[in-house]
């Protein structure tokens, strides 16, 4: 059972580059988001999405972009990326059943210098 | 708002003496509250629902609605109980969850 997979797990990136970070689900969940951590803080929902062709914007979307266009897939675009962004990015996913948390991925930590 | 506060970034305590780790929560509806764990090097994990008042790894966890608390509870705290402890909140039907900033235990021999 692989549940959600997240790629790459550490990347350093420059100051105006731009990357993907992956994430695909094989529980067939209709739920995906994505979240930041910062040091010391909470996890901060950036988007997520309700389905395939289906995203919405979270707490901290400035900078980010998403695709949802099969279930499975999740992946989170950083367009000119700043040190801001230097964070843990953690992919999850839920299903319809409320009663149930998130399955999350192993988590990407990103550097931007 | 919604919001979920850890007052403590750090708990340390002697292995077998009781463990209580802190969570208080602002909704204005009915909200189902989770804690999550992350052990070194694991990714993080749910741990257990208020909504199935269930014991893992002899840890529990009442909801208080009066005091708007969600507090995790073991009484014989054990070394592997050591890691990264997340308080959630999400509102009742929805699906989007909102995380406290953590609280790491310590638990020492």
């Amino acid at each position: 059972n692989a549940g959600v997979t997240q790629t790459p797990k550490f990347r350093i990136l420059k100051i105006g580059q731009s990357m993907t970070l992956q994430c695909a689900q094989d529980m067939n969940h209709n739920y995906m988001y994505w979240y930041r951590q910062d040091p010391g803080m909470g996890l901060k929902l950036i988007y997520y999405s309700v389905g395939a062709g289906i995203t919405d914007k979270g707490e901290v979307p400035n900078g980010y972009n998403v695709s949802r266009s099969t279930t499975e897939d999740f992946p989170l675009r950083l367009e000119l990326a700043a040190p801001s962004q230097t964070s843990v990015y953690f992919c999850a996913s839920s299903s319809l059943n409320s009663n149930y948390g998130y399955t999350f991925g192993s988590g990407t930590r990103l550097t931007v210098v | 708002a919604q919001r979920v506060t850890q007052p403590e970034k750090l708990l340390s305590v002697f292995k077998g003496a009781p463990v209580e780790l802190k969570c208080n929560y602002s909704y204005s509806g009915s909200p189902e509250l989770f804690w999550y764990v992350q052990y070194s090097r694991q990714r993080l994990q749910l741990l257990l629902r208020h909504i199935s008042r269930e014991s893992i790894k002899g840890f529990t966890a009442d909801l208080n609605k009066g005091e708007t608390s969600f507090h995790l509870k073991k009484p014989f705290a054990q070394e592997e109980d050591s890691a990264m402890y997340y308080c959630a909140l999400r509102g009742t039907g929805g699906f989007k969850t909102i995380f406290g900033a953590g609280t790491r235990l310590f638990v020492k021999a």
